[in-house]
């Protein structure tokens, strides 16, 4: 079965530096999730998209930026890497509907590290 | 506020006993789903197991099962037969409401499996 892919697995940037991490959900999944997990911590939800519109938004940083596409693929946009933005960002999709238990299904996650 | 609690910062197991994880969770919605997820060390967030507030039975998938208190508002997951495979971080989960929403998650056990 199709998962969720995400992209790059890997980012090395410099503080200052922006940096675009890019998920595609799983087929006929209608709402995307973007987590941050710090170093030893537990992910923490920045935003969500259900079809194509924001649909909530955690604490995300103003330097952070999101939108979901047609395609219903997403991107997280984030400017002026500091340091503390070193983290693995997840991101999740669902279906959403009475029917459906709206589980989330992760991606492998994109490691940043800004030096 | 909701918020998850897990006790548990670390677990050990002998390999082919069960385990039990604990989870205890503080919501005011009457209407919330349960997860959990296992994080092995390479990263990836993997789905194992749901409980819907309004579902009689535990839920069970394969060696998972959770043991639903929902007056004690409890999650604790159990493990079966524990495979050296298991050893990760587990980490229990809420959502508020039925649609679509965002996961809050406890601070992870990390469980062991010792041969």
């Amino acid at each position: 079965a199709a998962g969720v892919i995400q992209s790059p697995r890997h980012l090395i940037k410099e503080k200052r530096e922006t940096a675009t991490l890019k998920c595609y959900p799983i087929p006929r999944h209608d709402t995307v999730y973007w987590y941050q997990q710090g170093p030893g911590q537990d992910p923490q939800f920045l935003i969500s998209f259900y079809e194509k519109m924001q649909s909530d938004k955690g604490s995300i940083p103003d330097r952070f930026s999101a939108q979901q596409f047609s395609d219903y693929h997403s991107e997280l946009n984030m400017s002026s890497l500091e340091l503390g933005d070193s983290a693995l960002y997840f991101c999740a999709s669902s279906l959403v509907g009475h029917l459906h238990k709206n589980i989330q299904y992760f991606g492998a996650g994109t490691r940043l590290s800004v030096l | 506020a909701q918020k998850i609690t897990q006790t548990q910062p670390g677990m050990f197991v002998q390999e082919k006993e069960a385990v039990t994880l604990d989870c205890t969770y503080d919501t005011s919605d009457q209407s919330y789903g349960l997860f959990w997820y296992k994080q092995p060390s390479s990263g990836e967030m993997i789905f194992l197991i749901y409980q819907g507030s309004y579902d009689e039975q535990n839920a069970t998938e394969g060696r998972y099962s959770l043991n639903f208190q929902k007056a004690r508002k409890s999650a604790n997951l159990v493990i079966s037969a524990s495979q050296l495979g298991d050893s990760a971080m587990y980490f229990c989960a809420m959502r508020e409401g039925v649609q679509g929403g965002k996961l809050i998650f406890g601070q992870g056990t990390e469980l062991s499996v010792k041969p």
